[in-house]
């Protein structure tokens, strides 16, 4: 079975510019999560839905990051415009039913590099 | 202000000993602990959990221990191989708290 997939893998962008990350969860699973990670942070909540809805966004830095759910197979992150101190590994999961104690199955991430 | 760390950025042991691996909480409302595993280049996966009503689960050459007490939990992998070598991420969540909180991850290098 196909795990969770996310496109690109590597993005490199000048500053100023719109940056949009793809994934695809698993089929069949409720919740989807994004993540970012940084030496400084570490892995750290961004937003997360459940049946496509947009249950917490507190995660996401500013209004500069905006994120969507159209359908159970696909979501978007976007960063608009971008800043270097975006760059960062950006993961996306998906989990069964989406409850706090449900395993987070995680994309291979996106490394995100702006200039 | 962190509310699960994890002290130790990173750790090497000698392959066939013991790696612990260390992880402090600050929320009392945390009452489901999770360890997830992450190789480069590869998101992170679930290794193993814990849930508040005990103080031990083990599963193969991994045991992780909580005490709640002292808001504390360590991974115990025995014994430690090269293949164990990652980044460990120590996470906490719970019945009432809607979300997983993660910690910022300790590198693991197991010594051949």
């Amino acid at each position: 079975d196909a795990g969770v997939i996310q496109s690109p893998r590597h993005e490199v962008t000048e500053m100023g510019q719109e940056v949009t990350l793809r994934c695809k969860p698993i089929s069949g699973h409720n919740s989807l999560f994004w993540y970012r990670q940084t030496m400084m942070r570490g892995l750290e909540l961004l937003i997360y839905f459940n049946n496509n809805v947009p249950i917490d966004d507190s995660g996401m830095p500013e209004d500069r990051f905006s994120a969507k759910m159209p359908n159970a197979s696909f979501s978007t992150l976007k960063i608009q415009p971008s800043e270097p101190r975006d760059s960062a590994v950006y993961f996306c999961a998906s989990s069964p039913w989406g409850g706090s104690t449900d395993t987070q199955y995680f994309g291979p991430g996106t490394r995100l590099t702006v200039l | 202000d962190q509310q699960v760390k994890q002290n130790s950025p990173s750790l090497s042991v000698q392959e066939g000993r013991i790696s612990i691996l260390n992880c402090d909480y600050t929320n009392s409302m945390f009452d489901y602990f999770l360890w997830y595993k992450k190789y480069p280049a590869e998101g992170p996966t679930f290794l193993i959990s814990i849930s508040s009503i005990k103080d031990k689960n083990e599963d193969g050459r991994f045991t992780v221990f909580l005490n709640k007490s002292a808001k504390h939990l360590s991974l115990h992998i025995v014994p430690s191989q090269p293949g164990d070598s990652a980044v460990y991420f120590c996470a906490a969540s719970g019945t009432s708290y809607d979300k997983v909180i993660f910690g910022p991850g300790t590198s693991l290098s197991v010594i051949p």
